[in-house]
């Protein structure tokens, strides 16, 4: 069974106060690792696909890196407008189109 | 496109009654899927189709639980009888497959509460 894990479960930071969010996967055969942001009341909200160990990939102060086991996002600089809760998830290449979720991580950028 | 639309967007109901859930995918995805979000499990996949055909419905939690997709347009989710436990954000969701990577596409969910 697919499982994703991630810390920490909330982290608060400063405005311009970088830092790392964390995500830890058992998968059998990844097809697929994606990151979402979701903002309270709302659905989350598609940010980056990884598909191999090595990748990376950047949108703004975001960026998300991947290895054989884990996934990180670093967030560079970050301001309020980030304060958000991060989910990681997987795809893979057993549960055909099933994405196994991690709990999140809720992040607060302080002004 | 105005991306995946879920109603209600809240519904209150008193245990014992049933809850109908509504969706309509992202027009011309082919994969539809239905999640459950609460704090204690985080967002867990309750079933999802392909084609309007049910492909994995193995996190049903009950019999209680049921799904249709009558059309490419739109999905049902009921619960009956409902239970305090089932309250929950519910989100529906839609893919393509072989378009944008598998990217699913949320809508902006419906927050059940069971009394």
């Amino acid at each position: 069974e697919d499982q994703v894990t991630q810390s920490p479960e909330a982290l608060r930071l400063q405005e311009g106060e970088s830092s790392s969010l964390n995500c830890s996967y058992t998968v059998s055969g990844l097809r697929g690792l994606f990151w979402y942001r979701q903002d309270p009341g709302k659905g989350p909200e598609f940010l980056f696909t990884l598909y191999s160990a090595g990748e990376e990939k950047e949108k703004e102060r975001l960026k998300a890196t991947l290895t054989k086991k884990e996934s990180f996002l670093h967030i560079t600089a970050p301001k309020p407008e980030d304060s958000a809760t991060y989910l990681c998830a997987v795809q893979g290449t057993g549960g055909y189109q099933k994405v196994t979720f991690g709990t999140g991580t809720k992040l607060q950028v302080i002004p | 496109d105005a991306g995946v639309i879920q109603s209600p967007r809240h519904e209150v109901t008193e245990m014992g009654q049933e809850v109908t859930l509504r969706c309509k995918p992202i027009s011309g995805h082919d994969y539809l899927f239905w999640y459950r979000q609460t704090m204690m499990r985080g967002l867990e996949l309750l079933i999802y189709f392909n084609n309007n055909v049910p492909i994995d419905d193995s996190g049903m939690p009950e019999d209680r639980f049921s799904a249709k997709m009558p059309n490419a347009s739109f999905s049902t989710l009921k619960i009956q009888p409902s239970e305090p436990r089932d309250s929950a954000v519910y989100f529906c969701a839609s893919s393509l497959v072989g378009g944008a990577k598998n990217i699913q596409y949320f809508g902006a969910g419906t927050r059940l509460s069971v009394l």
